[in-house]
């Protein structure tokens, strides 16, 4: 693995079926993020995590938890998708907070 | 009124002309400003940070930032069909994982 990869590549899911969106990181980065990305609206911060073990909310959190039990992992979770969450979900890192943040390849969700 | 601004374009150049792409900021706070260029279907890739008022050069790209104005530029001189692409602002304050994005401007480079 090199950088950061993110899983599924893509899916279509159900109105209020469960679904985790996987990101690993192999760079050691303390921190990472996880971005929505809709056309005319740029990317938005769903939830944040500054080292293992913490994690935060960003500006819509709403729907969506994540964890973060280790340096390289975090998951995201739709407890029960919407089709107001049909995105494209972004998975990023940085050294530390406030750094340049290195971005995943994305999963692009259909929610019906 | 957003909190990173860009024209969202499209802006198309010639080959070999210059672009010019920009950004204005809200949060008078900010203290790092980033680029990003994002192909279609792709995600985004970082080309160039700034943090110091003033010009940084790399390569074709030279980043600007003025922060009395809250104004951050990128030009890309000598501008190549490749760099048809999205371009991203992003800025932030230090030590703060509450990193805002511009939509993006949209760059054609036409042959």
């Amino acid at each position: 693995i090199a950088g950061i990869t993110q899983a599924p590549t893509s899916q279509i899911l159900a109105a209020g079926r469960r679904m985790t969106l996987r990101c690993t990181q192999d760079m050691r980065h303390n921190a990472m993020y996880w971005y929505r990305q809709d056309l005319g609206l740029g990317l938005r911060l769903i939830h944040y995590s500054n080292t293992a073990g913490t994690t935060g909310k960003g500006e819509v959190p709403d729907g969506y938890s994540v964890s973060r039990a280790n340096t390289d992992d975090f998951p995201l979770t739709l407890a029960s998708a919407v089709p107001s969450q049909t995105s494209v979900y972004l998975c990023a890192s940085s050294d530390q907070v406030g750094e340049t943040q290195y971005f995943g390849p994305g999963t692009r969700l259909l929610v019906l | 009124q957003k909190e990173v601004e860009q024209n969202s374009g499209p802006l198309s150049v010639p080959e070999g002309a210059i672009a010019s792409l920009n950004c204005t900021y809200s949060d008078r706070g900010s203290q790092s400003f980033f680029w990003y260029r994002q192909y279609s279907g792709k995600s985004p890739e970082l080309i160039m940070s700034i943090y110091s008022n003033g010009d940084k050069e790399d390569g074709r790209f030279t980043a600007q930032l003025n922060k009395a104005s809250q104004y951050v530029s990128l030009l890309i001189r000598d501008s190549q069909p490749s760099d048809s692409a999205t371009y991203l602002c992003a800025v932030s304050r230090m030590n703060n994982n509450d990193m805002r994005f511009g939509a993006g401007t949209r760059l054609t480079v036409k042959p």
